[in-house]
């Protein structure tokens, strides 16, 4: 009954590739984010969805796109990946009170 | 956007002593959470305290939002207690949170 799951919870790939990041919660949530954790365990918010649209996005790079195919799901997508897009990304939903809860987290190695 | 400053930022104790980890930010907020990220780097919800005075157990945490800090307090710590508090919280008109830089915690036994 976990209530935000992330897939994969290890990503290790190549420069150039194209990858995703599935995130589901079932928590009834109509607000759902995309965090990124850095090497120094800094985390900063890249987006938001609240119901299905696009509320913030923050300055990341246009190869990072969010994708919500219904409330309950938000994934990333990532093209042509870099060495500097190693981290942690973390998913996390929040209720109208604005409580948020996060997933696991997904640890990206780009080699 | 709004600042989050997190003290201590390393903290060293000793199995059963007690701790006061302090967030402070920058503007007025209508959310603010503490989390625990454990050896494992999952992000734990200790509380969602954008006022007032919460108890969980061995912890508890205060928020003066007219002040704009808040405090949490472990009592009696114990090794399972190790890992990162972070402190993050949620302008007025904005749903993200904007974390503060963490408290590494160690309980040595």
């Amino acid at each position: 009954d976990t209530a935000v799951s992330q897939t994969p919870k290890y990503l290790v790939t190549q420069m150039g590739n194209d990858k995703s990041i599935k995130c589901e919660q079932n928590l009834g949530h109509d607000t759902m984010y995309w965090y990124k954790q850095d090497s120094k365990k800094f985390l900063k918010i890249m987006f938001s969805y609240n119901n299905k649209e696009l509320i913030i996005n923050e300055t990341v790079p246009n190869r990072f796109s969010p994708k919500s195919p219904d409330k309950a799901h938000l994934n990333l997508h990532i093209n042509s990946l870099e060495l500097g897009d190693s981290a942690v990304y973390f998913c996390a939903s929040s209720s109208l009170a604005g409580e948020q809860y996060f997933g696991p987290g997904t640890r990206l190695t780009v080699t | 956007g709004i600042q989050v400053e997190q003290s201590p930022p390393d903290l060293i104790l000793q199995e059963g002593a007690n701790s006061t980890l302090r967030c402070n930010f920058s503007d007025s907020v209508n959310n603010l959470q503490w989390f625990h990220q454990n050896p494992w780097g999952q992000l734990i919800n200790l509380f969602y305290i954008p006022s007032g005075t919460k108890q969980n157990g061995r912890l508890s945490a205060t928020t003066v939002a007219t002040e704009r800090y808040s405090l949490l307090y472990i009592s009696s710590s114990q090794t399972t207690d190790s890992g990162v508090y972070f402190c993050a919280v949620g302008p007025w008109g904005a749903n993200n949170l904007f974390f503060g830089t963490g408290t590494r915690l160690t309980v040595i036994p």
